[in-house]
């Protein structure tokens, strides 16, 4: 099935360091879900978005839908070990269908 | 958030048995569920749409008549796996979108391992 563009793949990163990844998409979304996965255990949802240029924090979270309507972003500050997982971006074009990306695998080192 | 409760997390069952997995929405009502599979670090790949009182719709490649989908009330849906076979030993996650905001939110998985 289709699915959205998500980077990076992976990304191992120091305890303390800040994470940026991105989903883009070729066509235009009325919402951007974010996701959490851990091992063994279904996703978990972080943060929804609803409107072009929406920023919303969560925690040390923040994501952001793309003015374009095509991309969103996942920023993860001060990184500790706990947030080590798979982050799913998840896109609907406003049917009741959501469109996932391919996943962030983040990996912490203490 | 909002509780989606998937059971049974784990089952192991003999191949040419049926199992039957169940989705719950605890605190709010889901007109839509849906039924996904995912393999060992990829991501997940929907199976099924499940519309409370109709029939569900499948996505490609996906048998109906093997992955049985009933959705017989606004907080329950089922997934029968029916006449196992090892092939079908996976990871199988439900999730339910609350219609009043739209928000998809996913049960705790379920493990399948088809002897």
């Amino acid at each position: 099935g289709q699915q959205l563009n998500q980077s990076p793949q992976s990304m191992f990163i120091q305890e303390g360091e800040d994470v940026s990844m991105n989903c883009t998409s070729s066509s235009i979304f009325n919402t951007w879900l974010w996701y959490k996965q851990d091992p063994g255990e279904g996703p978990v949802l972080l943060i929804a978005l609803y409107k072009a240029g929406e920023l919303t924090s969560n925690g040390r979270l923040t994501a952001q839908f793309g003015i374009t309507r095509k991309d969103s972003f996942l920023n993860i500050s001060a990184s500790i070990p706990s947030d080590v997982g798979i982050y799913f971006c998840a896109g609907s074009s406003g049917t009741y269908k959501y469109i996932f990306g391919t996943g962030t695998r983040l990996k912490v080192l203490a | 958030g909002a509780v989606v409760s998937q059971h049974p997390s784990r089952v192991i069952c003999k191949s040419g048995t049926s199992v039957k997995i169940e989705c719950r929405s605890l605190d709010f009502q889901a007109t839509t569920m849906f039924w996904y599979r995912q393999f060992p670090k990829q991501s997940l790949m929907l199976m099924a749409t499940s519309n409370e009182g109709s029939k569900a719709t499948y996505e490609q490649g996906v048998e109906k008549d093997k992955f049985l989908i009933n959705h017989a009330s606004l907080t329950l849906s089922t997934l029968t796996v029916t006449s196992a076979h090892p092939e079908d030993s996976s990871f199988y996650i439900c999730s339910a979108r609350d219609y009043l905001t739209g928000e998809l939110f996913f049960g705790e998985g379920s493990r399948l391992t088809v002897l």
